[in-house]
């Protein structure tokens, strides 16, 4: 059955450090794969999204996401964390870029620490 | 830019009531959604419509029904509230249905006492 893991439920980190969150697929084939961020109180908003091509995928405020499909995975990476980039991290996937068919990860809180 | 509006933002209810959540988007998007939200469950699709007066279920339909009588809206009903439910509903718009980012709304926290 298709599916996406994030096997992380919560992540701490200190402000200033890098950070990695974690996102697996199991997909038959190679499905379209997004990152989307939600902030307290508020809907989800997109930070990058990986169709083909480049493994490496530049998202807004510095994020950055690798597509490995050795792996199955599509990792999300900052180099430096921010405070303010506290929230909750959603993977989701669809084979065929059929919106209606997208499913979505359990969700990784991250919470910076000062 | 456009903006996706819900309300209310807030809505508690009694077990076994009707309720009904609303949205509204104005970025002239075909298709709109709407998502539950449980804490551990990540997001689930109940409905969506590709264009006014379509509806078409997802995942976890049952226990809701939709309306999409305008473009601009597409409402939620919950037909009869569970005790003790509480829940977050998420809107969300897309130009299509195919290689779209979503656009989401701020969401209705349901609380049924």
């Amino acid at each position: 059955a298709q599916s996406v893991t994030q096997p992380d439920a919560r992540v701490t980190v200190s402000e200033g450090a890098s950070l990695q969150l974690r996102c697996k697929y199991s997909y038959s084939g190679t499905p379209y794969l997004f990152w989307y961020v939600q902030y307290q109180r508020q809907g989800l908003q997109l930070l990058l999204k990986y169709y083909s091509g480049d493994p490496v995928v530049q998202g807004v405020n510095g994020f950055e996401a690798e597509f490995s499909k050795s792996d199955s995975s599509f990792h999300l990476r900052k180099a430096s964390v921010h405070w303010s980039d506290s929230a909750v991290y959603f993977c989701a996937a669809t084979l065929t870029g059929n919106t209606r068919k997208l499913i979505f990860g359990l969700g990784t809180t991250l919470q910076v620490q000062p | 830019g456009g903006i996706i509006t819900q309300t209310p933002k807030f809505l508690i209810g009694q077990e076994g009531q009707k309720l009904t959540l609303k949205c509204q988007q104005n970025f002239n998007h075909d298709t709109m959604y709407w998502y539950r939200q449980d804490s551990g469950k990540g997001l689930r699709l109940i409905y969506y419509s590709i264009t006014e007066n379509d509806l078409q279920k997802g995942d976890l339909s049952e226990g809701y029904d939709a309306s999409r009588e305008k473009k601009s809206s597409f409402s939620l009903t919950v037909t009869s509230a569970q005790k003790n439910e509480m829940a977050v509903f998420l809107c969300a718009s897309s130009i299509t249905g195919n290689n779209e980012r979503l656009f989401f709304g701020h969401g209705t926290k349901l609380s049924v006492l």
